[in-house]
């Protein structure tokens, strides 16, 4: 079995400074990684994913992710926020032998101007 | 491709109707996954078929759900009777290989 914990419910930044959404991750097995983003009343976009390749992995929008299997952590960061960017992220893990995901509870990312 | 559509956007019903969602995956996709999201519990994965196989249903909630997949391009996610507790916005994706593609949600409100 496979989950994930998104170690806070609520980011709040200001315009222009760095992002972090935490995320660990527990599976059995080698897990494929995602972050989805939800803006209000949108489904859910993926921004980037992690599939046992580079353990940077570059998204959309300026977002990377670093898989860190000794952390069990792949956590999501962003040079510089911007205000489009407020909206809800998921952090998602997938078993490779199984391919159901399972999705954490959510971040909800404030940007302040 | 138009991406995963979902009807309808928005149900209203009361409370012991039926109620039945629509998705239709984005042509060539061999999974489909339909999930439940509301505040309280956040993002639930009901069902999620394979080839329009149900592989594990153990996310839905009661007897009352079902959900079926006729063929590679339809499925259904069925509520009876319904109850309040089951409003909620439901979300239907598709996948090939590693990425999954979302669709708009339907939002369910039963009075």
């Amino acid at each position: 079995a496979q989950s994930v914990t998104q170690l806070d419910s609520h980011v709040s930044v200001s315009e222009g400074t760095p992002v972090l959404l935490r995320c660990n991750y527990s599976s059995s097995y080698s897990p494929s990684l995602f972050w989805y983003v939800q803006h209000p009343n949108k489904g859910l976009q993926l921004l980037l994913k992690y599939t046992s390749a580079a353990t940077l992995v570059k998204g959309i929008n300026g977002f990377e992710a670093e898989f860190k299997k000794s952390e069990t952590s792949f956590h999501l960061t962003k040079p510089s926020a911007h205000m489009s960017d407020a909206a809800e992220y998921f952090c998602v893990v997938s078993a490779n032998n199984n391919n159901d995901m399972r999705f954490g509870a959510g971040t909800r990312l404030t940007v302040k101007p | 491709d138009a991406g995963v559509i979902q009807s309808p956007r928005h149900e209203v019903t009361e409370m012991g109707q039926e109620v039945t969602l629509r998705c239709k995956p984005i042509s060539g996709h061999d999974y489909l996954f339909w999930y439940r999201q509301t505040m309280m519990r956040g993002l639930e994965l009901l069902i999620y078929f394979n080839n329009n196989v149900p592989i594990d249903d153990s996310g839905m909630p009661e007897d009352r759900f079902s959900a079926k997949m006729p063929n590679a391009s339809f499925s259904t996610l069925k509520i009876q009777p319904s109850e309040p507790r089951d409003s909620a916005v439901y979300f239907c994706a598709s996948r090939v290989v590693s990425e999954a593609f979302f669709g708009q949600g339907t939002r369910l409100t039963v009075v």
